[in-house]
């Protein structure tokens, strides 16, 4: 069974960092492309930014690019988000996903970027 | 940037009924390598994250039901629930993969008559 466990979300004043982990188990870590996912509170989704399935490549939208950074450890089937210089428009549930067309989500962690 | 254009925002149909969401994208993401729709179909219920009931725009996600199906191509695009249930009620989201940045919809509110 594909399972994603994200951690690491909580509350952080503007301008402040926090890093964001995926713990992923029941499939081939190393095969996919990983994905994180946003979405703000009573909001649609957003693609934040995704990474090969040997980190060759990385993509990022626009609003993040210079501030988050996106990396893969697959000897630990694991996938990390740092997210630097964070705004209060960053406020969201950040969702692990598996893929490049964003197959399975993880259950979500909430990021509150508020003073 | 690839936009997608949901509609309508939200929709309201009886049980038993059809029910018709359309999504429309700013430009083809059709592949002429492939001949594949990049798009597919997302339902996300209260309180849970996002689960994909339809790849490469009509594909089926293995124990979706049958009565869910997807069309279309090219930059226009349909999920029908031919029978609507009443665990059916979530929003609806496509999404293209075609391109980065991969974009959504806005998104389709579906509930109750």
């Amino acid at each position: 069974e594909v399972q994603l466990v994200e951690s690491g979300g909580g509350l952080v004043q503007p301008g402040g960092s926090l890093r964001l982990s995926c713990a992923a188990s029941g499939f081939i870590f190393s095969s996919s492309w990983m994905t994180w996912v946003r979405q703000a509170p009573g909001k649609g989704l957003e693609w934040v930014a995704n990474i090969k399935k040997d980190g060759s490549e990385k993509y990022y939208v626009d609003s993040v690019k210079g501030r988050f950074t996106i990396s893969r450890d697959n000897a630990k089937n694991s996938l990390s988000l740092q997210m630097d210089s964070l705004r209060v428009e960053d406020t969201a549930v950040y969702y692990c996903v598996r893929g490049f067309s964003a197959e399975y989500w993880g259950q979500g962690t909430l990021v509150t970027v508020s003073s | 940037d690839i936009v997608m254009t949901q509609s309508p925002d939200s929709l309201a149909v009886s049980l038993g009924e059809r029910a018709t969401i359309n999504c429309k994208s700013s430009q083809s993401i059709l592949s002429s390598s492939d001949n594949l729709n990049y798009l597919s179909w997302l339902q996300q219920k209260p309180g849970q994250p996002p689960k994909v009931l339809i790849y490469w725009a009509s594909t089926r996600e293995s124990g979706v039901p049958d009565r869910f199906s997807g069309s279309g191509s090219g930059t226009d695009f349909t999920l029908t629930i031919s029978s609507l249930q009443a665990e059916d009620v979530a929003v609806y989201y496509c999404q293209q993969y075609y391109s980065v940045p991969i974009t959504f919809g806005q998104g389709t509110r579906l509930e109750i008559k």
